[in-house]
């Protein structure tokens, strides 16, 4: 079935610093989309993409969706501590409901 | 404006039993998808409801049924529980069709004891 790798699993940084993680398929999605989950709460939409190749921005967010349409990446600039969590990808494919989700990135901030 | 919401938070069952979890679509929303989330991985597709009918499945048995009300609010339904059911079901609306993406509640933890 559908799979979506994402890496790292974990990450702890430093307050202040960039983050990057991304999100591997072997099926081609037509949406690829980014949520965070904290503690005790649903995923909450961060970004959409909808084109191959579309590069989009949510303030200190930017995610971009890959050419061959079986990646994407979400880049983090100057992380705050609000943005520890747990960041999930999550792709659609044509004409499908359904999310197919990655296993998720946890995010540590060390102060 | 309520989003989505569920109820209830926690439940606690043992195996065999029966269990109805339930979603109210967020005000506009006419579609609604259930997600199971086992610790530590990425929620999975259960299935979606529309117009009251099931639309699409995922890879669940069917101990898994639904069903979705007039007023576009949905059951879960799970019978006869198996430890691995314990997970975190999570409930997500949509408005078909304008093509919006899902917004999610914050879930119902279930432990099948």
């Amino acid at each position: 079935g559908q799979q979506l790798n994402q890496s790292p699993q974990s990450m702890f940084i430093q307050e202040g610093e960039d983050v990057s993680m991304n999100c591997t398929s072997s099926s081609i999605f037509n949406t690829w989309l980014w949520y965070k989950q904290d503690p005790g709460e649903g995923p909450v939409l961060l970004i959409a993409l909808y084109k191959a190749g579309e590069l989009t921005s949510n303030g200190r967010l930017t995610a971009q969706f890959g050419i061959t349409r079986k990646d994407s990446f979400l880049n983090i600039s100057a992380s705050i501590p609000s943005d520890v969590g747990i960041y999930f990808c999550a792709g659609r494919t044509q004409g499908a409901q359904k999310l197919v989700f990655g296993q998720g990135t946890r995010l540590t901030i060390n102060p | 404006d309520a989003g989505v919401t569920q109820s209830p938070t926690h439940l606690i069952k043992t195996r065999g039993q029966q269990v109805t979890l339930r979603c109210s679509p967020k005000s506009g929303h006419d579609t609604v998808s259930w997600y199971q989330q086992a610790l530590g991985q990425g929620p999975q597709f259960i299935f979606q409801y529309y117009e009251e009918e099931e639309r699409q499945r995922g890879n669940f048995p069917d101990r898994f049924s639904g069903h979705q009300f007039p007023n576009y609010s949905s059951e879960l339904n799970v019978n006869a529980l198996l430890l691995g059911d314990s997970a975190l079901y999570l409930c997500a609306s949509t408005r078909l069709t304008y093509g919006n993406e899902q917004f999610f509640g914050p879930g119902t933890r279930l432990t099948v004891l």
